[in-house]
């Protein structure tokens, strides 16, 4: 079993959507929590970033975690044509200096104008 | 903000052939950079990290004499596949660490071994 299970898509929403991308992971030790988005032949960038349990917003973005169901969330609201790329869930331990981060598979996020 | 360059963007080399990728931390200082694959539609896979000075930490199945990894500089790693075979091609992404805030990532380089 993966450390980092990512609903795997594709999703297909219509333009204005509200969006709900998801993860679950079984390491209890990860506490730091990223959101990535990956356009087709491009590396990946940093959309959000959380530390520990809680949720952070940026405009129409907003992360949640839940460490006690071990279950992230990304959800993107008035989801744009723009927003059409995959997005990568990633998770580190609290001893970060190794700086290895567990990704999710990713989900790929259509939307259609 | 911080920014990884890497290049070259896609090469395409002959079976046999040695071919070298390289990734700049062009704003900031990157003491551990990381190397990772990524087949389509598939997740990255974590193949090395890069440390400045010393030799690199190779994950397990990874080949270190295929896969040769460089980190000279604070700015820069460097990848190097060597006798590359089609098996080979795949997507390659470095990254470096920027915490508290994530990662860092190139754009990434498309090799195609024909």
């Amino acid at each position: 079993q993966k450390e980092v299970e990512q609903d795997p898509g594709p999703l297909s929403v219509p333009e204005g959507a509200i969006v709900s991308l998801n993860c679950t992971y079984s390491n209890s030790a990860f506490q730091y929590f990223m959101w990535y988005r990956q356009y087709s032949r491009k590396g990946p960038e940093l959309l959000m970033y959380t530390y520990s349990s809680g949720n952070k917003e940026d405009g129409r973005f907003t992360a949640q975690v839940d460490k006690s169901s071990k279950y992230i969330s990304l959800f993107i609201r008035d989801s744009q044509p723009s927003d059409s790329a995959t997005y990568l869930c990633a998770m580190s331990a609290l001893d970060t200096n190794a700086g290895k981060s567990t990704f999710g598979d990713g989900t790929t996020l259509t939307v259609k104008p | 903000g911080a920014v990884v360059s890497q290049h070259p963007s896609r090469v395409i080399c002959k079976s046999g052939t040695s071919v070298k990728i390289e990734c700049r931390s062009l704003d900031f200082q990157a003491t551990t950079m990381f190397w990772y694959r990524q087949f389509p539609k598939q997740s990255l896979m974590l193949m090395a990290t890069s440390n400045e000075g010393s030799k690199a930490t190779y994950e397990q199945g990874v080949e270190k004499d295929k896969f040769l990894i460089n980190h000279a500089s604070l700015t820069l790693s460097t990848l190097t596949v060597t006798s590359a075979h089609p098996e080979d091609s795949s997507f390659y992404i470095c990254s470096a660490s920027t915490l508290p805030y994530g990662y860092t990532f190139g754009s990434g380089t498309r090799l195609t071994v024909v």
